[in-house]
């Protein structure tokens, strides 16, 4: 059922530190995984995206990790900044079709 | 370099009032999809439209709920005697293709108030 109202996931981290948010995924047959961040009062912004027959790929400072055995995907910030600070959002496309799925997200929070 | 086009970005409505939400694509894009989100939570698909055709409504409301892609103009989400379960902020997204790996690049959201 829906989970209303419940508080996000938090991670906290130190400025400078690396960060690794996890996502578990729910559809085996999922083949497209995107993670987007998400600052207050704004939309989803693009990070970085994977296809099911890769299981890492790396962009500046961001490294997708897929493991299809457990269904699991995380996101590696490295040197993490306070810009970085948002909600986290993996989403997976389970094809048949163009429409992405959401999980529930996560709250990064760089302390300084 | 114009990305999505959301308007309003806030909008209140009475119970029972008509609300219409717009949205621009990237230009270029042909594909645009709707997605709603609650306080705290991911965002879920409604809608996915290409130019005057509904591709999937899977995750619209059976009643109340309607959208368009016109030929020419902005995409359409438009919600009929809005009760307060509607409050929520709506985002649009749009990719410059159907195909799985075509990224959708999201606007900023309307946030819509029931009162």
């Amino acid at each position: 059922g829906e989970s209303v109202g419940l508080h996000l996931p938090t991670l906290s981290v130190q400025e400078g530190d690396n960060s690794i948010i996890n996502c578990a995924y729910s559809n085996s047959a999922s083949d497209y995984f995107i993670w987007y961040k998400q600052e207050s009062g704004k939309g989803p912004q693009f990070i970085i995206d994977i296809r099911s027959n890769m299981d890492k790929r790396q962009g500046q400072r961001v490294t997708v990790l897929l493991n299809k055995t457990v269904k699991h995907l995380s996101l590696q910030i490295a040197a993490t900044q306070p810009g970085d600070s948002a909600v986290y959002f993996c989403a997976e496309n389970m094809g048949g079709g163009n429409k992405l799925t959401f999980g529930t997200g996560t709250q990064l929070k760089v302390e300084l | 370099n114009a990305g999505v086009m959301q308007n309003p970005r806030h909008l209140v409505r009475r119970r029972g009032q008509e609300a219409r939400l717009r949205c621009s694509p990237v230009k270029g894009h042909s594909h645009v999809y709707w997605y709603r989100q609650l306080p705290e939570e991911g965002l879920k698909f409604m809608v996915y439209l290409q130019k005057e055709n509904i591709i999937d409504e899977s995750g619209m409301p059976k009643e109340r709920f309607s959208a368009e892609f016109p030929k020419e103009g902005p995409s359409i989400l438009r919600i009929q005697q809005v009760v307060r379960g509607d409050s929520a902020a709506y985002f649009c997204a749009s990719s410059p293709g159907g195909q799985i790996a075509d990224t959708q690049y999201f606007g900023p959201g309307t946030r819509l108030t029931v009162l």
